[in-house]
């Protein structure tokens, strides 16, 4: 299709076990967002790219989050030695570059831990 | 009122009627707001937007307002159907990006339920 993909849809890890979290964007768009959503919240910002340059990371909560977009396409999210609280639906979202337009979301990965 | 953790705040209508989402904003420098509708085990869905040089703009059958000397922002939805059942989010661009890009800050959303 033509909207923003991620995989796996579900996940399950123990705590301590790192995770990576895949995110392809809408073909063409520059801009990249991660988004962290608690049970009955709205999403959090984590991290922003523009191409393959990461502009933004004070979203993430801790050293233990990295995310990546080497070739300014594709994303990865990785989590570290994973905690309990990191529990959540993992949001990723893309925008063109140029003007106000709307960040187009994916249906997200939900990562639950151990 | 608001939402704290689990409890959003809700609203339920009867199919037909027509629907009015509130959100506030705290910053006069935001300059650009969108609705989204999120469904159960799925992302935020893009609804309309709107920019702060505008206090109204029209959708198919969704208007936003925007309301920028109380900070306020609706979603009003006409003739709302069983499908519009869903949370919706107001979100604003951080102000504290220069230009048009920046990240997201949501509100807390707010739960529509339509009664048939």
């Amino acid at each position: 299709g033509a909207g923003v993909s991620q995989s796996p849809r579900y996940k399950v890890a123990k705590r301590g076990q790192d995770v990576a979290l895949r995110c392809d964007p809408i073909s063409g768009h520059v801009s990249l967002f991660w988004y962290q959503q608690a049970l009955g919240q709205g999403p959090e910002f984590l991290t922003y790219f523009q191409n393959e340059a990461q502009l933004d990371k004070s979203g993430l909560p801790s050293d233990r989050f990295f995310a990546e977009r080497p070739e300014g396409s594709v994303s990865t999210l990785k989590i570290q030695r994973t905690q309990q609280e990191d529990s959540a639906v993992y949001l990723c979202a893309s925008s063109p570059v140029t003007g106000h337009q709307p960040q187009h979301f994916g249906d997200g990965t939900r990562l639950s831990i151990l | 009122g608001e939402s704290v953790g689990l409890h959003l705040p809700t609203l339920s209508v009867q199919e037909g009627d027509n629907s009015i989402i509130n959100c506030a904003y705290s910053n006069s420098a935001s300059d650009y707001f969108i609705w989204y509708k999120q469904e159960s085990g799925k992302g935020p869905q893009f609804i309309i937007d709107i920019r702060s040089n505008m206090d109204k703009r029209q959708g198919q059958r969704v208007t936003v307002l925007l309301n920028k000397t109380v900070k306020h922002l609706s979603l009003q939805i006409a003739a709302t159907q069983p499908g519009d059942s869903a949370v919706y989010f107001c979100a604003e661009k951080d102000p504290n990006y220069g230009g048009s890009q920046g990240n997201l800050i949501f509100g807390k959303g707010t739960k529509l339920s339509v009664k048939p």
